[in-house]
């Protein structure tokens, strides 16, 4: 059975301490991992898709890596606006859905 | 433009009755989703549509019942309505990329939460 899991649930940041969150999947036939953050009220928004392993893509302070075991999502000098869930998802070749993880929430503190 | 539009935003309803939530999708793509998020925020997918016809049907009760009467649209009808059922509920869209060996990017709608009473 196609899984997700992210780690850790809840991370805390002082604003400028760089980390990096893990999401590891098991799933047959990888089709696309997916990275989303999503605010309070409001729905995923896309970050980014890897498709191989391998792959790096970037956008600000964000860097999502891809190894044919897990994903990491690097956070580099955030800022408090980064303070969100960041949600990991997988799709395999079993179908169209999206397998999410349970997803980080991230506090980034002044 | 909103690419992805839900409505109503939220819905708060008795036991027993029967709504409806409606999504649209202006970004021309043929497949859409409709996933419930829990109370513990896991997102889960409840149904799929590609070029109106149902692909995917999880193990949703028959309550729950999807309809799409065009490429752009995709409604969730929910009967009898149930405590359990209050969750907020995202529709979602992609394009498939045709060689069926990539998933494209499923874009979000910004959610209906509902509250059954």
């Amino acid at each position: 059975e196609d899984q997700v899991t992210q780690s850790p649930e809840a991370l805390r940041l002082q604003e400028g301490e760089s980390s990096s969150l893990n999401c590891s999947y098991t799933v047959s036939g990888l089709r696309g991992l997916f990275w989303y953050r999503q605010d309070p009220g409001k729905g995923p928004e896309f970050l980014f898709t890897l498709y191989s392993a391998g792959e790096e893509k970037e956008k600000e302070r964000l860097k999502a890596t891809l190894t044919k075991k897990e994903s990491f999502l690097h956070i580099t000098a955030p800022k408090p606006e980064d303070s969100a869930t960041y949600l990991c998802a997988a799709n395999s070749n079993s179908g169209y859905a999206l397998n999410f993880g349970k997803g980080t929430s991230l506090l980034v503190t002044p | 433009d909103t690419a992805v539009s839900q409505t109503p935003k939220y819905l708060v309803t008795q036991m027993g009755n029967d709504k409806s939530i409606k999504c649209e999708q202006n970004l021309g793509h043929d497949t859409m989703y409709w996933y419930k998020q829990d109370s513990k925020k896991f997102l889960k997918i409840m149904f799929s549509y590609n070029n109106k016809e149902l692909i995917i049907n999880e193990t949703v009760p028959n309550r729950f019942s999807p309809k799409s009467p065009d490429k752009a649209h995709l409604n969730l009808h929910i009967n009898s309505l149930e405590l359990g059922d209050s969750a907020v509920y995202f529709c979602a869209s992609s394009q498939e990329d045709g060689t069926g060996l990539y998933q494209e990017t499923q874009y979000f709608g910004p959610g209906t939460r509902l509250l059954v009473l």
